[in-house]
């Protein structure tokens, strides 16, 4: 079975600081990952995925992500955080097999300005 | 181009009576997704379609919940004698292609109160 553990509810980083969203997971297999951040009363969008060679991966927005393979981990980052980047951050596997996706709980990114 | 969408947004419904959801994906998506979305939770997988075929419902939590997808195009999600711990929030997804790699494109969601 796979899994996604995202183990900080909350992030509160200052604006124009570098932020980081802390994903670990557990698959069988090579894993793909992926980020979604989802804003109040909307659906998840899509910000970046890890398929497969570099391990530096990135996205919409500005952010960007690490595979760390050792450390089963998939960490996303941004290096100037904006206030519109509050919102709720999620994070995602699937194993090369598989379709649906496995989601961890979430992390509320709050950013003061 | 046009994103997933999806019908009711809102859906209040008294305990027992039965829901339809539907979902519109992006045109020419060959896969189809539907989770669900506990408060305060991560969405988790009910069931998957690719084209018309439901290949995969294992996440559906009871026979009460059954999904159809018959032109491989709108999927409706159907909820008979709903009951309270079936409120949460329904999403739909699709992607372009079958293989895993392909990320999936989420609607905004149906919310669904069972009172």
């Amino acid at each position: 079975a796979q899994s996604v553990a995202q183990p900080e509810d909350q992030v509160n980083v200052a604006e124009g600081n570098p932020l980081t969203v802390k994903c670990t997971y557990s698959v069988s297999g090579n894993p793909y990952l992926f980020w979604y951040v989802q804003y109040p009363n909307r659906g998840l969008q899509f910000l970046l995925k890890y398929i497969t060679g570099d391990n530096l991966v990135k996205g919409s927005y500005g952010f960007e992500a690490e595979f760390n393979k050792s450390q089963t981990s998939f960490h996303l980052k941004k290096p100037s955080a904006l206030v519109s980047d509050s919102a709720l951050y999620f994070c995602a596997v699937r194993d090369t097999t598989g379709r649906a996706l496995t989601f961890g709980s979430g992390t509320r990114l709050q950013v003061q300005p | 181009g046009a994103g997933v969408s999806q019908s009711p947004r809102y859906k209040v419904a008294k305990r027992g009576q039965d829901v339809a959801l539907r979902c519109d994906p992006i045109s020419g998506h060959v896969s189809l997704f539907w989770y669900q979305q506990a408060l305060g939770q991560g969405p988790e997988f009910l069931t998957y379609f690719q084209n018309e075929a439901q290949l995969d419902k294992s996440g559906l939590p009871s026979d009460r919940f059954f999904a159809e997808r018959p032109e491989g195009s709108v999927s409706t999600l159907k909820i008979q004698r709903t009951q309270q711990e079936d409120s949460a929030v329904y999403l739909c997804a699709s992607s372009w292609g079958q293989q895993g790699a392909y990320e999936q494109y989420f609607g905004p969601g149906t919310r669904l109160t069972v009172t």
